[in-house]
């Protein structure tokens, strides 16, 4: 596709349950990359992949949160047992090149 | 260490007037800069790079290596305009991820 699709476009969960995210990157990038944006608007890097491997997942809270790029498949991100502090935009962006990263339009997940 | 400063939190100008967007950068060695906006939480688009010297909207961006800065600017705001800014830092390093400025809003008041 010419964009990147992200799924679900919000999606509300109790604490304690789990969240799955999903990305379709743009046909053709290799990267793709999942950021958190919470109220204050800064974004934090969790994770990247290129192609199906993990690139950098310098940013992942590892106890609880898990990404997979697998072949012919959207993009994951995956949240165990979600916490009030998860409640933000997941965005994911892909890339072909270092010079231009595209967004998606970002997942709203609310934990209640 | 890696990072990107927007001093502004808030810009609020007057339509038509000039728009200066602050950015500044640490990094050792010659990153790729990066504007973004947002509007209305929309997606994250790309506004300018520096590596292109482009002119997007009116506006333009000159990398300034000796201050480290990457300042947004645009002689005449205009309305449409508003939306949440972001400077984003591409290290030369093997990850490719950006490195985003807390941001700056812009608000261009009628």
């Amino acid at each position: 596709g010419e964009e990147v699709a992200q799924t679900p476009k919000h999606l509300v969960r109790g604490e304690g349950q789990k969240a799955k995210l999903y990305c379709a990157p743009i046909k053709g990038h290799s990267y793709v990359f999942w950021y958190q944006q919470v109220l204050k608007n800064e974004f934090k890097f969790l994770i990247s992949f290129q192609n199906e491997n993990v690139f950098d997942e310098t940013g992942m809270p590892k106890e609880r949160f898990s990404a997979k790029c697998l072949p012919n498949s959207p993009c994951s991100l995956e949240i165990q047992a979600t916490k009030l502090e998860d409640s933000a935009v997941y965005f994911c962006a892909s890339s072909q090149s270092r010079n231009t990263i595209y967004f998606g339009e970002g997942s709203w997940l609310t934990v209640v | 260490a890696q990072r990107v400063t927007q001093p502004e939190k808030l810009l609020s100008v007057f339509k038509g007037a000039p728009v200066e967007l602050k950015c500044n950068y640490s990094y050792s060695g010659s990153p790729e800069l990066f504007w973004y906006v947002q509007y209305s939480r929309q997606r994250l688009q790309l506004l300018l790079r520096h590596i292109s010297r482009e002119s997007i909207k009116g506006f333009t961006a000159d990398l300034n290596k000796g201050e480290t800065s990457f300042h947004l600017k645009k002689p005449f705001a205009q309305e449409e305009d508003s939306a949440m800014y972001y400077c984003a830092l591409n290290g030369m390093d093997s990850s490719y991820k950006l490195i985003f400025g807390s941001g700056t809003r812009l608000l261009v008041r009628p």
